[in-house]
């Protein structure tokens, strides 16, 4: 399995403030994600990082409050932007493996005040 | 689109005992249904998988069952140790790398 680097680790924001959160991966992957884990809930997929193109949105994320860098098949970024009390939660990369299995980094804890 | 519940969302047992997580699903063309584990302040962690066309599988003190007819799957831990305390995660697949999480169950082990 991939080694996935997530930073930082956990972070206390303003609101209005935007921060970006990288994932690096000890090898070459072709899939990517990030995902949101609200407290206390289950994992929603916000993007695929495509390497070269814009980013795949699920409904309900948007490009403008999270946007998404994948340089190459190695490094990832996420922004949450302009950020309010309710973007509160983990933020997870993860890495797609050999048949289908998923990798995820230890996640982001991000706090908005 | 698929549907996955799982039960319950919170298990308290003893040290040494068993533990039973069960996850149903609505659509029959799910293949791939894995498990996860998610500790404090870490991210899930695949412990066991299971595919379509096998019925059970079993990996030390942790097995994954499969009753593709009633669709439905289950995560069994024997002789639970306090270490297995984590919230559990179910997912079910139907052939991408996108899957459908369950709303996880929190397992506590107590000494």
């Amino acid at each position: 399995s991939a080694v996935i680097s997530q930073k930082p680790s956990r972070d206390i924001c303003q609101r209005g403030t935007s921060l970006t959160i990288q994932c690096q991966v000890d090898s070459q992957v072709t899939m990517m994600f990030w995902y949101r884990q609200q407290p206390g809930q289950s994992l929603t997929l916000i993007a695929t990082a495509n390497q070269g193109s814009e980013a795949t949105y699920e409904s309900g994320f948007v490009i403008d409050k999270f946007p998404i860098s994948r340089p190459n098949l190695t490094f990832s970024t996420l922004t949450v932007s302009n950020m309010s009390p309710e973007d509160s939660s983990i933020y997870l990369c993860s890495v797609g493996g050999d048949d289908e299995k998923l990798f995820f980094g230890s996640g982001t804890q991000l706090s908005v005040l | 689109g698929e549907n996955v519940e799982q039960h319950p969302s919170t298990l308290s047992v003893q040290e040494g005992d068993s533990a039973v997580i069960k996850c149903t699903y609505s659509d029959s063309a799910s293949n791939y249904f894995p498990w996860y584990k998610q500790e404090l302040g870490k991210g899930p962690q695949l412990i066991i998988d299971i595919r379509s066309n096998v019925g059970e599988k079993k990996d030390q003190r942790i097995a994954v069952t499969l009753n593709k007819t009633a669709k439905h799957f289950s995560l069994h831990i024997t002789e639970t140790q306090p270490e297995d305390s984590a919230v559990y995660f179910c997912a079910t697949y139907l052939g991408s790398y996108i899957p459908t999480f369950g709303r996880g169950t929190s397992l506590i082990v107590h000494p």
